[in-house]
C-alpha cells in the first residue's frame, strides 16, 4: 500500500539554525499538509499546501516556517532559525481530492526534531 | 472554530476488559467528519475510521466499535476485548466543509493514553 515517507526520523539542530523537513507524499495525492506535536500534547495542524501554494496557515505558522514543493515530488519544511520551542514531532499528510469523507489523510511516521 | 474535546487523559484497564473513550466536538459547519487515529510508544499516527455527520450509523470493525451521536455532539469509541497491543494514545479528530473549500485541515484533541495491562 502507497504510503507518506519522511526523513530523516530524527533531525538535531543547533537553535538558530536552519531545517529542512523532508516528505513524499503518496503519488497521486493532491494536497499536503504539515502538522506539529510537542512531546506529549496534542497534535496542532500547521498549513496545508495544494496547487503550489498555501490554502491555510495557523497562528503557529509564522514567518520563521515556509512550505514548498520543489520538484513534484517531494514537500519540504523549512524552519529558518530554530528556536527552542520548535522542538517537536513533525507529521506531514496528503491526501486525495475529493470530500474529507472519502479521502482522509494519511499520516508519515514523523520526523522528531530536537533543538539544542 | 472547531474544537475536540478528549476529556479521558490517561485510563487503565485489565486485558479483556472493555473501554471506551469519550469524544465531544464543537463545530458550526452542518457537513463535517470525524476520525479517530491510535498513536503507539512508536509515534506514527495510524488511522481507525472516518465518520462524516450525516451518517449517524453506528460502526463496528472486529473488536472495535464507534457511536456517532450528533444530539450529544459525541463519536465515543469503545475496545471490546482489549489486549496488551491496544496500548496507545487515541485521538479524536474534526474537519470542517467550510465555503466548499477542499482544505479539510484536521483538528485534534488531546489524546487519551489507554494502558491495558496483561
Amino acid at each position: 500500500e502507497p504510503e507518506v515517507t519522511q526523513t530523516p526520523s530524527h533531525q538535531v539542530t543547533q537553535m538558530g539554525q536552519e531545517v529542512i523537513l523532508r516528505c513524499v507524499p503518496i503519488s497521486n495525492h493532491l494536497y499536503f499538509y504539515w502538522y506539529r506535536q510537542i512531546l506529549g500534547q496534542k497534535v496542532e495542524f500547521l498549513v496545508s499546501f495544494y496547487n503550489n501554494e498555501i490554502s491555510e496557515k495557523s497562528e503557529i505558522f509564522d514567518d520563521q516556517f515556509s512550505v514548498e514543493r520543489p520538484d513534484g515530488s517531494n514537500f519540504t519544511l523549512k524552519i529558518r532559525s530554530t528556536k527552542l520551542e520548535d522542538s517537536a514531532m513533525y507529521f506531514c499528510a496528503s491526501r486525495s481530492p475529493g470530500r474529507a469523507w472519502n479521502q482522509p489523510q494519511h499520516f508519515g511516521d514523523g520526523t522528531r526534531l530536537s533543538i539544542l | 472554530a472547531q474544537k475536540v474535546t478528549q476529556a479521558q487523559t490517561e485510563i487503565s484497564v485489565v486485558e479483556k476488559e472493555d473501554v471506551t473513550l469519550d469524544c465531544v466536538y464543537e463545530t458550526r459547519d452542518t457537513t463535517y467528519y470525524l476520525f479517530w487515529y491510535k498513536q503507539p510508544p512508536s509515534g506514527e499516527l495510524v488511522f481507525l475510521i472516518r465518520r462524516n455527520s450525516f451518517d449517524e450509523q453506528n460502526e463496528i470493525s472486529g473488536r472495535y466499535s464507534w457511536n456517532f451521536q450528533k444530539s450529544t455532539s459525541s463519536f465515543n469509541f469503545t475496545i471490546t476485548a482489549s489486549q496488551v497491543v491496544d496500548s496507545a494514545v487515541y485521538f479524536c479528530a474534526l474537519s470542517e466543509d467550510n465555503s466548499g473549500g477542499s482544505n479539510y485541515k484536521l483538528t485534534f484533541g488531546k489524546g487519551t493514553l489507554l494502558t491495558v495491562n496483561p
